[in-house]
C-alpha cells in the first residue's frame, strides 16, 4: 500500500542547532503537509505544499517539496525549547492523508 | 477562535464493550475525519464523512468500526465490541468547504482504554 517513510525517528539537539526531518512517498502526492505535536497534544496544522520543487518559509522553519512530488523536508534553524515536540508530515493521495510515522525533536539539556 | 472539542477526555472499558466516542466539529465545516494513535506511535487514519456518509476508509476501519452524524453538530466513532488493541487516543478533525485537500483541525483527542 501506499506509504509516507519519514526519518529519523528522533533526533536529539542542543539549542541553537538546527534539526531537520524528511519525508519520503512510495507513489507521487497531489500535496503534503506538516503538523507539529506538543508532548501531550493533538497535532496542529503548520503548512501545506501544493506546487512541485515549492519551498517555504515560516521564521526558523523551512519547507520543501520535492520537484517529483515525493519527498519533502522541513528544516528548523537554530531550535528553541518552544520546538520540542513530533513533526508529522502527511501526503495526500487521493483522498486520504497517508501520515509519517513522525520525528520527535528532543533538546538535550 | 473556533475549535474542534471530543467528550470524554478518558474512556475506559472492558473488552467486548461498545464505546461511543464524541466529537463537535467546527460550525461551518464540512468534512470530518476520526483518526488514532496507539502511544507513542504514528497518526493512523481510521475514516473521513462527507455529505453524511463515508467518503474514505481505512483497512484499520472494520466492521466493528460505524460513524455517525446524529445532528447538525455532533460526529461520533463508535466500536461495537471493544479488543485490547484498540487502547489509543482517538483524535477527531474537521475542515472548512476546501475540504479533503485543506488543513485538518484536530479536536484534543479521547484517551480509550480497554481493560
Amino acid at each position: 500500500g501506499q506509504q509516507v517513510m519519514q526519518i529519523p525517528q528522533y533526533q536529539h539537539v542542543q539549542e541553537g542547532e538546527d534539526f531537520t526531518t524528511y519525508c519520503n512517498s512510495s507513489t507521487t502526492l497531489s500535496n503534503i503537509q506538516w503538523y507539529k505535536q506538543r508532548p501531550g497534544g493533538h497535532p496542529v496544522f503548520l503548512i501545506q505544499l501544493v506546487k512541485s520543487g515549492e519551498v517555504k518559509k515560516q521564521k526558523r522553519l523551512t519547507f520543501q517539496f520535492g520537484e517529483a512530488k515525493k519527498n519533502s523536508s522541513l528544516h528548523i534553524t537554530a531550535t528553541q525549547t518552544t520546538d520540542v515536540g513530533t513533526y508529522f508530515c502527511a501526503g495526500r493521495s487521493n483522498y486520504q492523508l497517508i501520515w509519517g510515522a513522525g520525528t520527535k525533536l528532543i533538546i538535550k539539556p | 477562535e473556533p475549535e474542534v472539542t471530543q467528550t470524554p477526555s478518558h474512556q475506559v472499558t472492558q473488552m467486548g464493550q461498545e464505546v461511543i466516542l464524541r466529537c463537535v466539529p467546527i460550525s461551518n465545516h464540512l468534512y470530518f475525519y476520526w483518526y488514532r494513535q496507539i502511544l507513542g506511535q504514528k497518526v493512523e487514519f481510521l475514516v473521513s464523512f462527507y455529505n453524511n456518509e463515508i467518503s474514505e476508509k481505512s483497512e484499520i476501519f472494520d466492521d466493528q468500526f460505524s460513524v455517525e452524524r446524529p445532528d447538525g453538530s455532533n460526529f461520533t466513532l463508535k466500536i461495537r465490541s471493544t479488543k485490547l488493541e484498540d487502547s489509543a487516543m482517538y483524535f477527531c478533525a474537521s475542515s472548512d468547504e476546501r475540504g479533503a485537500y485543506n488543513e485538518q483541525f484536530f479536536g484534543p483527542g479521547t484517551r480509550l482504554t480497554v481493560l
